[in-house]
């Protein structure tokens, strides 16, 4: 069982429609990151928590400590926002993260 | 935040050679980290870089076939040593501490013949 987990692992929805990613870990945590990639491979931070809910634009991040669960909402999604959503848990015993296996997100317009 | 650039952006190379990929940050960061992402799957660390130390290996990883240099708190390389088709994959570098974001370049992706 993987230490980070993420569900679905593939996600195609229709533009303008609400989407949720989920990712589930196992390790105790300092913080939880959320990251996109597009095809091309970069990589960027969307989030990091540590606890509650942050918003930015159309994406929500919210984080449970004692379920250890975090979901990525996006609203009113869009044809741009097709990548691989990554959620990466950075461990407490140091600065070492673990990434979830990603969630490949199709939004048709 | 952190902006970072990566040298080369892509490459071809052909078995057994060695290709040395550089990264840049516009800040001074102590600990940079190299990862691989093999096709289809998710980031996997290679090492840690700290400035005037020798890198920290994951297991798997070795110091011969992937040499870092840290030289200084902005730079640092990761040299993919004797390449075979089962190094190509993307490298990413990252910069990220305890309680502060992480940030990632843009990548390299290597291909090897």
């Amino acid at each position: 069982k993987n230490e980070v987990e993420q569900s679905p692992q593939n996600l195609t929805a229709q533009e303008g429609e609400f989407i949720t990613i989920n990712c589930s870990y196992s390790v105790g945590i300092s913080a939880l990151h959320w990251l996109q990639q597009h095809p091309g491979g970069g990589i960027v931070s969307l989030f990091m928590l540590s606890s509650g809910k942050k918003k930015h634009g159309r994406l929500i991040a919210t984080i449970n400590i004692q379920e250890k669960h975090s979901s990525l909402h996006i609203t009113a999604s869009h044809p741009r926002d097709s990548a691989v959503y990554i959620c990466a848990a950075k461990e407490t015993s140091g600065s070492r993260l673990t990434f979830g296996e990603g969630t490949q997100l199709t939004v048709n317009p | 935040s952190a902006v970072i650039s990566q040298k080369p952006s892509r490459d071809i190379c052909q078995r057994g050679t060695s290709l040395t990929i550089q990264c840049q940050v516009d800040s001074q960061v102590t600990m940079m980290f190299w990862y691989r992402q093999q096709p289809g799957q998710s980031l996997t660390l290679i090492a840690t870089a700290n400035q005037g130390s020798e890198a920290t290996y994951e297991s798997g990883f070795v110091i011969d076939k992937f040499p870092i240099s840290r030289p200084n708190l902005t730079f640092s390389t990761l040299t993919v040593s004797n390449m075979s088709p089962e190094d190509s994959s993307i490298y990413l570098c990252s910069v990220g501490g305890r309680a502060i974001e992480q940030y990632f370049g843009p990548g390299t992706r290597l291909t090897v013949t």
